[in-house]
């Protein structure tokens, strides 16, 4: 079966730059999204197909797919942007989550 | 504006059958390109999918839990149900249905634009 793997952590500085990546076979022949869960809410997208934006999301968020690897880019960290972040593409009519990734913002 | 809300038992036990409703507005099951989703997360786990239906009555389910899974649609009530048999503990967790947008018109992929709050399942005696 499909596998989208996500480090179970990354940490970023108020203000700087956050990389998350989302690893899966030829994952930039398939779209991906990105999700935000902060504790207790439900899941809110950020990011879908690859690089867009859905009404309401800060432009510092920001997307890329290629290769074998998507990655969901927060310009400028906020506080407020600690949460879980999970991908999800598909595999023929499967949809896939990653195993998600917990930003800390210190 | 589209909202989803699960609604269904908060406790079962193991080896029964859970029924989760889906109650949505602001758009129509029937309507060409719809689709809704089930995704369930265990506590402090990751989102896992479990099924989804689309306006033409196209089901599909997470293949390790296909043989345990039922999604059907009810276009007068705006609601659409899972049933999942024979619970374990392991499946407790928190259910989330999702209004599913594709790619392109008529496409069987997308992403999840609306979730409802969710609702949290737990399987014990």
């Amino acid at each position: 079966s499909y596998e989208l793997t996500q480090p179970p952590s990354v940490s970023v500085s108020p203000g700087q730059t956050a990389s998350i990546t989302c690893s899966g076979d030829k994952l930039g022949d398939k779209y991906a999204c990105w999700y935000q869960q902060k504790p207790g809410q439900s899941p809110v997208l950020v990011i879908y197909q690859d690089t867009k934006r859905p009404s309401g999301i800060p432009e510092r968020f920001s997307g890329s797919n290629s290769g074998n690897t998507a990655t969901l880019t927060i310009s400028g960290t906020q506080a407020m942007d600690e949460a879980d972040y999970f991908c999800q593409a598909w595999d023929s009519s499967n949809v896939v989550f990653g195993g998600g990734t917990k930003l800390t913002v210190l | 504006q589209i909202t989803l809300k699960e609604s269904g038992p908060t406790l079962v036990k193991p080896t029964q059958t859970l029924t989760l409703t889906c109650t949505f507005s602001g758009f129509s099951v029937s309507t060409s390109g719809v689709g809704v989703g089930w995704i369930r997360q265990p506590p402090g786990k990751a989102l896992e999918w479990l099924a989804l239906i689309y306006w033409d009555d196209d089901r599909r389910y997470s293949p390790s839990l296909k043989s345990r899974l039922t999604i059907t649609k009810d276009t007068s009530r705006n609601q659409v149900v899972l049933t999942m048999t024979n619970m374990d503990p392991v499946d407790t967790a928190t259910y989330y249905c999702a209004h599913r947008h594709g790619y392109s018109y008529g496409s069987r992929d997308g992403y999840f634009d609306h979730w409802g709050q969710g609702t949290l399942v737990t399987v014990s005696s």
